[in-house]
C-alpha cells in the first residue's frame, strides 16, 4: 500500500520569508515522489519530482524539496515566498516496487499556502 | 501540444440522468488516469489505463461508473444514473512512461441536482 500525509491544512507565511510545506509518505518499496500546485478553478500543475539520485530536487518557480529516506519525508521549500505562491499544494507518492508497486499516484489531502503581503 | 483536454468544463444535470465526461490525453502518452476531487475525500483515483487497457479500476465507486478508452487519443467516464453525491470535479491526467510526471487537464465540474 502507498499513502501520503500532509499534516498541515494551511500554512501562513509573510512575503519574502522562507516557506516549508510538509509531506511524509509510506510505501512498501521504493518511492517516486511528486509535488503539484493547484490554483483556483484549475487543474494540478507539476512542480517537481524525486525519482532517484540527489536528495535535493529543484523545480519550477524556485521551489525545491528534499527527500529524506530515514524520516520518510519530502518537504517542499522555497527560500523567499511570493504572494503569487498562494495556492493549494499536493504531495503525491508512487511505490515503484515490482511486486507491490502501483502505477498511479496517491495524493495527500493538500495544504493551502497563504502568503501575506 | 495543447495539453490534456477535458470536456465539458462544467456540467449540471438532474439526478438519474446519464453523464459522459471526455478526455483527450497528450499525444504519445501511454498512461491515462481519471481522478475525482471533493472537499471531503480530496483527490481519489478512479481508474487508469495503460496503452488503452484498463489496469486498475478499484477506485470506481459503483457500477454506475464506467470508463472506456477506445483509442490512444480519447477516453470517456460515464455515470449512469447520476446522483447528487457524484457532484465533484473530475480530472483526467496522462503520462509518458513509468518515471514521468502526470499532466492534468483543467477538470470537469459536475453538479447533479
Amino acid at each position: 500500500a502507498q499513502s501520503v500525509a500532509q499534516p498541515e491544512d494551511q500554512v501562513n507565511v509573510a512575503e519574502g520569508n522562507p516557506l516549508t510545506v510538509k509531506c511524509t509518505y509510506s510505501v512498501s518499496g521504493n518511492p517516486y515522489l511528486f509535488w503539484y500546485v493547484q490554483y483556483p478553478n484549475r487543474g494540478l500543475q507539476f512542480l517537481l519530482k524525486y525519482i532517484t539520485g540527489d536528495n535535493l530536487v529543484k523545480g519550477s518557480y524556485g521551489f525545491e524539496a528534499e527527500f529524506n529516506k530515514s524520516q520518510t519525508s519530502f518537504h517542499l521549500k522555497k527560500p523567499s515566498a511570493l504572494v503569487s505562491d498562494s495556492a493549494l499544494y499536493f504531495c503525491a507518492v508512487r511505490d515503484v516496487s515490482r511486486d507491490t508497486g502501483r502505477r498511479a499516484l496517491t495524493f495527500g489531502s493538500g495544504t493551502r499556502l497563504q502568503v501575506q503581503p | 501540444d495543447a495539453g490534456v483536454i477535458q470536456s465539458p468544463r462544467h456540467e449540471v444535470t438532474e439526478m438519474g440522468q446519464e453523464v459522459t465526461l471526455r478526455c483527450k490525453p497528450i499525444s504519445g502518452h501511454d498512461y491515462l488516469f481519471w481522478y475525482r476531487q471533493t472537499m471531503m475525500r480530496g483527490l481519489e483515483l478512479l481508474i487508469y489505463f495503460n496503452n488503452n487497457v484498463p489496469i486498475d479500476d478499484s477506485g470506481m465507486p459503483e457500477d454506475r461508473f464506467s470508463a472506456k478508452m477506445p483509442n490512444a487519443s480519447f477516453s470517456t467516464l460515464k455515470i449512469q444514473p447520476s446522483e447528487p453525491r457524484d457532484s465533484a470535479v473530475y480530472f483526467c491526467a496522462s503520462r509518458a512512461g513509468s518515471g514521468a510526471e502526470a499532466f492534468f487537464g483543467q477538470g470537469t465540474r459536475l453538479t447533479v441536482v
